[in-house]
């Protein structure tokens, strides 16, 4: 299954939303995770099963959508939001990330 | 709290073998059914799964590597292994280790990672 982010880099202002999109070439349940990585760092987990947060991610963050299309959302961007974000797949073999979204400061 | 801690060379010649480890604190790897994986990252790219494996020894490789690819764990001294065979230039990456769920049912996500560890592969 091939995972499919945009935009490739998406520019906002601190405090505004953020929107990320994530598409899977076919249905993939809910089945789906999104990891946050900041420059020099391991990825973190923030959602799992496309909408739950894992453990200690803030409010801001929010996951939905189910089959191929799904959205992270981050209400109101903060200093250290402004890093790389991929999505991953793990309804099917072999399980599958998304190429990333760079968020920038506007 | 669990802990990853990758360790190994980080400088292979080409055509020779990759090898590291990752050594697990804060809980057993024999407890439960996780699945500890290995993924990699080459700099300025995106991840790579490379495949997972229970304290069994039941393993899953990404299909792309599994020709080259050992993963292997030490229940005695709580950790596991990675070993990749034959490397090249595209084979220098960031290569972290993870802890996933459930072995058993479905196909695991990742809730806990190591620092990750630059392996390069050059003459």
């Amino acid at each position: 299954i091939v995972m499919t982010q945009s935009p490739a880099t998406l520019s906002v202002s601190p405090g505004e939303r953020a929107t990320l999109s994530c598409r899977a070439s076919e249905s993939v349940s809910s089945n789906l995770a999104w990891y946050q990585q900041k420059p020099g760092q391991a990825p973190r987990l923030l959602i799992y099963g496309a909408s739950t947060r894992a453990t200690g991610i803030p409010a801001r963050f929010s996951g939905s959508g189910s089959g191929t299309e799904f959205t992270l959302t981050i209400s109101s961007l903060q200093s250290g939001d402004f890093v790389i974000y991929y999505c991953q797949q793990y309804n099917n073999w072999p399980q599958t990330f998304g190429q990333g979204t760079k968020v920038e400061i506007k | 709290q669990l802990q990853l801690q990758e360790s190994g060379s980080g400088l292979v010649r080409p055509s020779q073998t990759l090898s590291l480890t990752c050594g697990v604190s804060g809980a057993s790897i024999s407890s439960g059914d996780y699945s500890w994986t290995w993924i990699r990252q080459p700099p300025g790219r995106g991840l790579e799964w490379i495949g997972y494996i229970h304290h069994s020894g039941n393993t899953h490789y990404y299909p792309s590597l599994k020709n080259r690819v050992t993963i292997a764990v030490d229940r005695s001294k709580n950790r596991f292994s990675l070993r990749l065979n034959s490397v090249t230039a595209a084979d220098t990456a960031f290569y972290y280790c993870a802890r996933g769920g459930d072995f058993w049912s479905g196909y695991p996500f990742f809730e806990f990672w190591g620092q990750g560890v630059l392996v390069t592969v050059s003459s």
